[in-house]
C-alpha cells in the first residue's frame, strides 16, 4: 500500500482556518486520497476525497497538489467540534482489496 | 435515517473464551467491513463482505471469522480470546463496491479481555 505521511498533532484558534498536510509520494495514478476523522469515542466519519481535481463539500476542502504528492484539507472555520484526529488514506484501486489503511493521523486540537 | 449500528457497545471476556460481534449497515448499503482500533493507533482492517462473499482480509490470525447475512447485517467472531485482543471493534458500509465510495462506520464495540 502506498504511504502517507502526516504531522502528528496540530493547533488551530476557533473560526480561523485550518490546512492539515499529507504527503503521499508514492502514489500511483489511480490512487483516490481519501480523508477521514475521528472524534473522541467515535467510530472514524468520511470527510472527502478526490483523485486529482480540487474538491469541495459542506464539511471541507480538498486541495491536491499538481503532481499527487501531497493534499492539504482545508477547514475554512474551525469550530471546538472539529477537534479529532484526520487520517489521509490512499484507496488503490488496483486489484481487490477494499481496504482503508490508517495511519496514526494529525490530531487536531481548537483552542476556544 | 439510522446509521451503522453495532451491537453490544461494551464487552468483558476472559482468555479463551469466544466472542461475537453484530453490525447492521445503513440502510441499502450491501457492503460491510471491520477493522480493529487498538488504544493509541488507526484502525486496522480485518474484513470486507459484499454481497454475502469476501472480499477482503487483513492480516489476521485464523481466529478471527466473519460472514454476512442476506440482509447484509454481519457478524464478526473471535475464537481463543487473547488479552492482544482488547481493542475497538468497527464496522463500516457502503452503499457501493466502487473504491472510491465513503465508508460509513459506527461507534464499535468495546471488548476487553481479562
Amino acid at each position: 500500500d502506498a504511504k502517507t505521511t502526516q504531522p502528528n498533532s496540530m493547533e488551530s484558534n476557533e473560526e480561523e482556518p485550518v490546512h492539515l498536510p499529507c504527503n503521499h509520494s508514492t502514489i500511483s495514478g489511480t490512487d483516490y486520497i481519501h480523508w477521514y476523522r475521528q472524534l473522541p469515542s467515535q467510530g472514524p466519519e468520511y470527510v472527502i476525497h478526490g483523485l486529482t481535481s480540487n474538491v469541495n463539500n459542506r464539511m471541507a476542502s480538498l486541495a491536491i497538489a499538481e503532481d499527487r504528492k501531497s493534499s492539504t484539507l482545508i477547514l475554512h472555520r474551525a469550530t471546538l467540534r472539529d477537534a479529532a484526529v484526520y487520517y489521509c488514506i490512499l484507496m488503490a484501486l488496483r486489484g481487490s482489496n477494499y481496504k482503508l489503511t490508517f495511519g496514526k493521523g494529525t490530531l487536531l486540537t481548537v483552542n476556544p | 435515517d439510522a446509521g451503522v449500528t453495532q451491537s453490544p457497545t461494551h464487552l468483558i471476556k476472559t482468555r479463551g473464551q469466544h466472542v461475537t460481534l453484530r453490525c447492521s449497515p445503513i440502510s441499502g448499503h450491501k457492503s460491510v467491513s471491520w477493522y480493529q482500533q487498538v488504544l493509541g493507533q488507526g484502525p486496522q482492517f480485518i474484513f470486507q463482505y459484499y454481497e454475502k462473499e469476501e472480499r477482503g482480509r487483513g492480516n489476521f490470525p485464523d481466529r478471527f471469522s466473519a460472514r454476512q447475512f442476506p440482509n447484509y447485517s454481519s457478524e464478526l467472531n473471535v475464537n481463543a480470546l487473547l488479552l492482544g485482543d482488547s481493542a475497538l471493534y468497527l464496522c463500516a458500509s457502503s452503499g457501493a463496491e466502487t473504491k472510491n465510495a465513503a465508508q460509513h462506520f459506527g461507534d464499535g464495540t468495546r471488548l476487553s479481555i481479562l
